[in-house]
């Protein structure tokens, strides 16, 4: 069964409108990363959160590490047509050193 | 510098038969990673690797796969008896140690396999 939970599935907003991506995870996490995949690329990395309750900026975007360290999101302000894509979080557990499980992804539609 | 490259980046197949998919890493990351995706999923972790030994082959869907990774670089992910249901994009992505903390995986374009 999916290890790391992701909502929503779909997103589309208009230009300048601001988005939200959940990921949730029915396990303690030791850490989380962000990854952004753009349509028919791989993976880019994004940023990792390690600490409970952490939250880090990047521009416009938040990211945000619950402080059970079970949860996590990220946050765009002011959409831009660049932010699209497929966001995903993947998870690491702490089984396996550095083996991440990633969620389903967001997929992320800006209108101009 | 150089990313992690994939060959071949598609390859189509027939049911039963034999493919190897290569992946060749950054320079001097010690850490491989083998993902499969399918359309509308995330990464599924396949197998990890710490220098030339398999760390975690754990997510190897059965015996008809297997990775090597001899000389602690490039990879190659072999599939046996191809089935349709292993049509997927797989994913290669290595990283500098492979640790539990700044291990941000860098990700090769894929090779799309068709199993007709």
């Amino acid at each position: 069964g999916q290890q790391v939970m992701q909502i929503p599935q779909y997103q589309h907003v208009q230009e300048g409108e601001d988005f939200t991506t959940y990921c949730n995870s029915s396990t303690t996490l030791s850490n989380i990363q962000w990854y952004k995949q753009r349509p028919g690329g791989h993976p880019v990395f994004l940023i990792q959160l390690v600490k409970s309750g952490e939250v880090k900026k990047q521009k416009r975007l938040t990211f945000q590490f619950g402080e059970a360290k079970k949860n996590s999101s990220l946050h765009i302000t002011a959409t831009q047509t660049t932010d699209v894509g497929t966001y995903f979080c993947a998870g690491d557990r702490g089984s396996t050193l550095g083996r991440l499980y990633f969620g389903r992804g967001t997929q992320l539609t800006v209108w101009p | 510098g150089a990313g992690v490259s994939q060959t071949p980046s598609n390859k189509v197949t027939e049911k039963g038969k034999y493919v190897e998919l290569r992946c060749d890493p950054i320079s001097g990351h010690t850490a491989l990673y083998w993902y499969r995706q399918s359309l509308g999923q995330g990464p599924e972790f396949l197998i990890y690797f710490q220098g030339t030994g398999a760390a975690d082959d754990s997510g190897l869907p059965n015996d008809r796969f297997f990775a090597v990774r001899p000389e602690g670089s490039v990879s190659t992910l072999k599939i046996q008896r191809t089935e349709r249901g292993d049509s997927a994009v797989y994913l290669c992505a290595s990283s500098v140690l492979g640790g539990r903390v700044n291990n941000e995986q860098f990700f090769g374009p894929g090779t799309r396999l068709t199993v007709l």
